[in-house]
């Protein structure tokens, strides 16, 4: 089982940016997914989820209306597109896995990507 | 939001001796609890969940317990490979974390 994110990197407030996480080595359409950040030298923060065959999205209230979360069954990812970024969305976004049913603890994690707002 | 309490911050133990780590939730969250061992520059690993389940491939001296509000992780011989952040998470409403507890060598 293996995640892997890309796509973070420099962007001015305001900006946007599209995170990708490409998973392998489990059969991705029966899992939840979702992304945790976790800010420099801080804790760690979910911060939105997307279930199954439905496609139900829910976000932490920091980044509603912000972001957008989604996934491609074909090319087993997902993805969070962040707009109106703001300097304190600065973090990690780790994506992770979650359960088949529901989405309750996160394994694994993938290695992460560094979003850095600043002007 | 559930607010979810670690203490200590820091813990200093010694290789082969036990440490015990605390968490405490704001209002009960039955036994939807997970725990996490990050190191540095390394994703956040899944060591517990359901308060008191090891994960797949968690070595047995990683234990777990409690319900409701308070929680602890124990991990019952020090090895070198232990020293690290853990981190607690609920996710009996929505989902939050502890602001983790950091292991270091004595």
């Amino acid at each position: 089982v293996q995640l892997v994110e890309s796509g973070g990197g420099l962007v001015k407030p305001g900006g946007s940016l599209r995170l990708s996480c490409v998973a392998s080595g489990f059969t991705f359409s029966d899992y939840y997914m979702t992304w945790v950040r976790q800010a420099p030298g801080k804790g760690l923060e979910w911060v939105s989820y997307i279930t199954t065959s439905r496609g139900t999205m829910e976000y932490h209230d920091s980044v509603k209306g912000r972001f957008t979360i989604s996934r491609d069954y074909t090319k087993s990812s997902v993805y969070l597109q962040m707009d109106s970024l703001r300097v304190e969305d600065t973090a990690i976004y780790y994506c992770a896995r979650g359960g088949t049913s529901s989405l309750k603890w996160f394994d694994p994690w993938g290695q992460g990507t560094l979003v850095t707002v600043s002007s | 939001e559930i607010v979810m309490t670690q203490s200590p911050a820091a813990l200093s133990v010694s290789p082969g001796e036990r440490a015990t780590l605390s968490c405490r939730a704001s209002q009960s969250v039955n036994i939807n609890l997970a725990w996490y061992q990050q190191k540095p520059g390394q994703a956040p690993r899944l060591l517990i969940y359901d308060a008191s389940t090891r994960a797949t491939g968690i070595p047995a001296r990683f234990s777990g317990s409690g319900s409701g509000t308070e929680f602890t992780l124990t991990i019952s011989s020090l090895q070198s490979e232990d020293f690290a952040v853990y981190y607690c998470q609920q996710y009996n409403f929505w989902y939050t974390f502890g602001q983790g507890t950091k292991l270091e060598i004595k």
